[in-house]
């Protein structure tokens, strides 16, 4: 199993709602991140979990809340978004999270709107 | 923090040659990614280098250079399902071994 599972695929919401993206993998990863992604644009990195402990913060506003409750699971919970928050969040995962050959595995995303 | 620069766009004809460039700067080099990216779909890996010259991989390869910062991903034999955006990934063991993106270049294969 080489998947990494997004939920939902498509999400919309409104700027005082509270929603969550979840994201699982079962290839035993033990690093595992959330990157956001505008039309046209590169993915940015936005939280990097190794070892269910936050590694990287890249100075993103807490309107967005990271949680790994298990090796397995990573979401994204979301609350008082703003319009220009829409976009891909891509969850991906790596094995360890520590460099060399480790390529990053991607889910294929979900697509939020924010009105 | 790290540059990453490649084309936007470039178009090519089915069953030639493409060469995409990539120039990065960054100070704590760990390798060096390609990844493929379809419309609304994830991006998905095609290679990696760390060490100097060329890697293939069947209809792909890449090439690094770490002395320029500079690497290329060749695709031979384009089909039109190779229409896509291209994204280089430079991994930097001071940025916690995360991949930072460049901006992806878009080809187009024509018939």
């Amino acid at each position: 199993d080489t998947e990494v599972t997004q939920t939902p695929k498509h999400l919309v919401m409104g700027m005082t709602n509270k929603k969550s993206l979840k994201c699982e993998q079962h290839m035993g990863h033990r690093a595992m991140y959330w990157y956001k992604q505008k039309a046209k644009k590169p993915p940015e990195l936005m939280f990097v979990y190794s070892y269910e402990k936050l590694s990287i913060n890249e100075s993103v506003p807490s309107r967005f809340s990271p949680e790994c409750p298990n090796s397995s699971l990573l979401n994204l919970h979301l609350h008082a978004l703003q319009p220009e928050d829409s976009a891909l969040y891509l969850c991906a995962s790596s094995q360890d999270g520590t460099g060399g050959d480790e390529k990053l595995f991607f889910g294929s995303g979900t697509q939020l709107s924010v009105l | 923090g790290q540059n990453i620069d490649q084309p936007t766009e470039m178009t090519a004809t089915e069953g030639a040659i493409v060469q995409i460039n990539c120039t990065y700067q960054t100070s704590g080099f760990n390798g060096l990614f390609w990844y493929q990216q379809h419309a609304g779909e994830a991006p998905t890996f095609l290679s990696y280098n760390v060490l100097d010259g060329l890697e293939e991989k069947g209809r792909f390869s890449s090439f690094l250079s770490r002395s320029k910062g500079y690497s290329y991903l060749l695709l031979k034999e384009l089909q039109m399902k190779d229409s896509a955006s291209y994204l280089c990934a430079v991994r930097d063991r001071n940025s916690g071994y995360a991949l930072n993106f460049g901006k992806g270049t878009s080809l187009l294969v024509t018939p």
